[in-house]
């Protein structure tokens, strides 16, 4: 089974909706986090959180939100969906301990028309 | 602000050597990570350097220089199945437990 979920995998929406992606882990991580990957723009990071009651915007955080309901389950929404958020978004965690690499979902590819 | 450059394109034979660059600009140091992807799939660890030197695993291989803000990580034998994306990463001088990702270099390796 795989250590980090996500889903959906793909999502088509329209401008205006509410849309939520969902990430699982059963590393036993504290911290998780949610990107989003653009061709020619690399990972940016949207939220992060090291612990239940703990969220914290990343570099571009405007039209999204978080919920850290457990440490294995870490969402982000998006209230109103615009077609510039169609990218694709991964989920990731690290560990405390040594190099602490961070390790990544599947991804969920969002598509907003 | 922080800043990575990596080549945006690569390409190499199969059964060779190739070597790719990262730079970084950032106010402090603490560590450069090294991560492939494949084509719609989730970045995966490479290699982690924090002091200066080469780091060895196998087919791959990773160096760092901090006095000159660069890294890179060399692929030997190259196969097919090494096509992919190199993404160059910093830990945040700010927050160590972020990360800065450079936009990645696509590598296609051919017959």
């Amino acid at each position: 089974d795989a250590d980090v979920t996500q889903t959906p995998r793909n999502r088509i929406t329209k401008t205006g909706k509410r849309i939520m992606l969902e990430c699982s882990q059963t590393k036993g991580h504290d911290r998780m986090y949610w990107y989003r990957q653009d061709p020619g723009l690399g990972l940016r990071l949207i939220y992060y959180s090291f612990d239940v009651k703990d969220i914290n915007k990343g570099e571009i955080s405007d039209g999204y939100s978080v919920s850290r309901q457990a440490q294995a389950k870490f969402s982000l929404s998006l209230e109103s969906a615009i077609p510039n958020q169609t990218a694709l978004y991964f989920c990731a965690t690290s560990d405390t301990t040594g190099v602490n690499e961070q390790f990544f979902g599947p991804g969920t590819r969002l598509t907003v028309l | 602000g922080q800043n990575i450059d990596q080549p945006t394109e690569m390409t190499a034979t199969e059964g060779a050597i190739v070597q790719i660059n990262c730079t970084y600009q950032t106010s402090g140091f603490n560590g450069l990570f090294w991560y492939q992807q494949h084509a719609g799939e989730a970045p995966t660890f490479l290699s982690y350097n924090v002091l200066d030197g080469l780091e060895e695993k196998g087919r791959f291989s990773s160096f760092l220089s901090r006095s000159k803000g660069y890294s890179y990580l060399l692929l030997k034998e190259l196969q097919m199945k090494d096509s992919a994306s190199y993404l160059c990463a910093v830990r945040d001088p700010k927050d160590t437990d972020k990360l800065i990702f450079g936009t990645g270099t696509r590598l296609q390796v051919f017959p």
